[in-house]
């Protein structure tokens, strides 16, 4: 079985920009939840979707918004991007919200 | 009160010793304790998780000891190998959904 994708894996963007970033999840898995891991703040929750549905959101501005689509694949995008906003955006997914949570690659985002 | 505390920042063991990482939670919503293994360049990677109605679980070299009453729980690594380097991450959360994560312990085991 096919583990979590992310795309891209790498991302180079300047201030003020915005960015996307995709995630589709274990076949079969209909819950989807963004983490940001930076070294200063460790791994950090950013929001949880469910059947299309934002379950839960962490403690971020609003500039970090995310999706979910009918066939589970999640999306995550950050509006006038700052310099601290460069992480490694991690995105897991699992069953259903209760359930184990199995983490994709990555995507490494920094901002110039 | 969302904050999960972990220890030691880093450890560094001789192979076929035993790795001891503790983690510490205050929130006492949290029913779900997994611990994850990451190396650099990757994403983390479940190893073993636990909920309070058992003290201890063990799969294979990796033991989850849990107390609840101290609202401790502790993960360890019997005969460590060189290839357990890595960062290992304890986590907690209500029923599995947004995990709070520890600081992280950078593991390293010596030849």
């Amino acid at each position: 079985k096919a583990g979590v994708t992310q795309t891209p894996r790498y991302l180079i963007k300047t201030r003020g920009q915005q960015v996307t970033l995709s995630c589709s999840p274990i076949s079969g898995h209909r819950s989807v939840s963004w983490y940001q891991q930076t070294p200063g703040q460790g791994l950090q929750f950013l929001f949880e979707y469910f059947s299309e549905t934002q379950r839960n959101k962490g403690n971020f501005p609003g500039r970090f918004s995310g999706r979910q689509f009918s066939n589970s694949r999640s999306e995550m995008n950050v509006s006038t991007l700052e310099l601290g906003d460069s992480a490694l955006y991690l995105c897991a997914s699992s069953l259903a919200v209760v359930n184990e949570q199995f983490f994709g690659p990555g995507t490494r985002l920094t901002v110039l | 009160q969302q904050q999960v505390k972990q220890s030691p920042q880093s450890l560094i063991v001789q192979k076929g010793g035993i790795s001891i990482i503790n983690c510490a939670y205050e929130n006492t919503a949290f029913d779900y304790f997994p611990w994850y293994q990451q190396f650099p360049g990757k994403g983390p990677a479940l190893l073993i998780a636990i909920r309070p109605d058992v003290s201890e679980k063990k799969e294979g070299r990796f033991t989850i000891s849990f107390n609840k009453s101290a609202k401790q729980f502790s993960l360890h690594i019997m005969d460590s190998q060189p290839g357990d380097s890595a960062t290992y991450f304890c986590a907690a959360s209500p029923s599995g959904s947004r995990l709070t994560f520890g600081e992280g312990t950078q593991l390293t085991v010596n030849p």
